[in-house]
């Protein structure tokens, strides 16, 4: 099956920890992204990259970090500085032409609550 | 700044009803809007996007730069289009979303 991939589906963090959401694709798209679902409050960009070795942060970046090794990876840490991590978390990838905003393709997301 | 207003969180309709999901867009530059769609256990997923002018799955969107607003339109309304309604703006190297819109059909 082929496309985007997220794991793991549920994940649960103790205070104080690090976790890490994974995200892969074989869509060889060059733009990946990482999205925040809050109930009435849409998604959120937290960071996106476009290129291999390279990222950007997005509007709400604070107590997030990422890699960008591979073009099929983009794994987000949620640190401890990040004072309200329970949420629903999707991964999404595009193609990059120009100046045209292609269709993002979502993951299946993963859910981090906070213990 | 890009902003999207979606100032429905929840929109009920009956069957057979026409639909029409509110979105607002403010950006100084020239505006790529789209809606995704979330069905139930499903993944978020582009419904159309107004440079297309496609009708897809009965919905229509028209951009309208006067009014800034990029309203998804339905005439009959189908049990199956019950689903999270997203509304979103391209601009600078990134998509910013809307809140989201409910949309429950009532049989």
């Amino acid at each position: 099956d082929g496309g985007i991939t997220q794991s793991p589906k549920y994940l649960f963090r103790k205070e104080g920890q690090n976790v890490t959401l994974s995200c892969e694709q074989n869509l060889n798209h060059d733009a990946m992204y990482w999205y925040r679902q809050d109930p009435g409050q849409g998604l959120r960009l937290i960071y996106y990259s476009q290129i291999v070795n390279d990222f950007q942060k997005g509007d709400i970046a604070e107590g997030y970090s990422v890699s960008r090794e591979k073009k099929e990876s983009f794994p987000l840490t949620v640190t401890s500085a990040q004072k309200n991590p329970t949420a629903f978390y999707l991964c999404a990838s595009s193609l990059i032409q120009g100046a045209i905003y292609n269709e993002q393709f979502f993951g299946p997301g993963t859910r981090l609550t906070v213990l | 700044a890009q902003r999207v207003t979606q100032p429905e969180k929840l929109l009920s309709v009956f069957k057979g009803a026409p639909v029409e999901l509110k979105c607002n867009y403010s950006y100084s530059g020239s505006p790529e809007l789209f809606w995704y769609v979330q069905y139930s256990r499903q993944r978020l997923q582009l419904l159309l996007r107004h440079i297309s002018r496609e009708s897809i799955k009965g919905f229509t969107a028209d951009l309208n730069k006067g009014e800034t607003s990029f309203h998804l339109k339905k005439p009959f309304a189908q049990e199956e289009d019950s689903a999270m309604y997203y509304c979103a703006l391209g601009g600078g190297n990134k998509l910013v979303f809307g809140a989201g819109t409910i949309l429950r059909v009532k049989s």
